[in-house]
């Protein structure tokens, strides 16, 4: 089956760096997309990669690692609005990872 | 603003009872997806519709149906319902590909 872990939660700092992984399982890897949640809020496209490497958009860059069947995102320049739920989640296969709450403190 | 359209914001209803969500996708969108979240959980992908057709299905309740009708908008059907379906249920669009998605702001379920 299919398959997404990631941190329940993490807590940084503001202006920190931060750092949120995803391992995956699937048969059949297509892409791995990272979406970001606001409390109740609709769930926002981040960013997406199908090939190994760094996508840079802005403050947010996502990783990948398709021999390691990993990707992370990393945020920058922690603001006090980046705190929110992240998800990663499989193309294709349409699964979302449980979500990692991120708590940005002053 | 995502594009996507969802009605109702809120609904509040009583086991047993039979309830419809409606959504409609983005403007040149032919894929409609349906995902539910409950209390601090995350997004349970329940089935996807392209061009009127089912693509893709998830683990929906045989209670659930949905359909996409000829002009895209999709509702999603909830019958026989059970305090266990409370929860934040959201629609997607996108163009072909799913690698990003377009999210309604969800139909908030209350079952009493």
């Amino acid at each position: 089956g299919q398959s997404l872990e990631q941190p329940s939660e993490v807590t940084a700092v503001e202006g920190a760096i931060v750092q949120i992984n995803c391992t995956y399982q699937t048969s059949g890897f297509y892409g791995l997309s990272w979406y970001q949640q606001h409390d109740g809020g609709a769930p926002t496209f981040l960013s997406y990669n199908a090939l190994d490497g760094l996508e840079e958009t802005g403050r947010f860059s996502s990783f990948l690692s398709r021999s390691d069947s990993y990707g992370y995102l990393l945020l920058q320049e922690l603001q006090m609005k980046d705190s929110a739920s992240y998800f990663c989640a499989l193309r294709g296969k349409l699964i979302f990872g449980q979500g990692t709450e991120l708590s940005v403190k002053p | 603003d995502s594009g996507v359209t969802q009605t109702p914001k809120h609904l509040i209803t009583a086991t047993g009872q039979r309830v419809t969500l409606r959504c409609s996708p983005r403007s040149g969108d032919l894929s409609v997806y349906w995902y539910q979240q409950s209390l601090d959980q995350g997004l349970q992908f329940l089935i996807q519709y392209y061009n009127g057709e089912e693509r893709a299905k998830g683990n929906i309740l045989e209670r659930f149906s949905a359909q996409q009708f000829p002009d895209l908008h999709s509702e999603l059907n909830l019958s026989s319902l059970e305090l266990g379906d409370s929860a934040l249920y959201f629609c997607a669009s996108s163009v072909d590909g799913n690698e990003k998605l377009f999210f309604g702001s969800g139909t908030q379920l209350s079952v009493l």
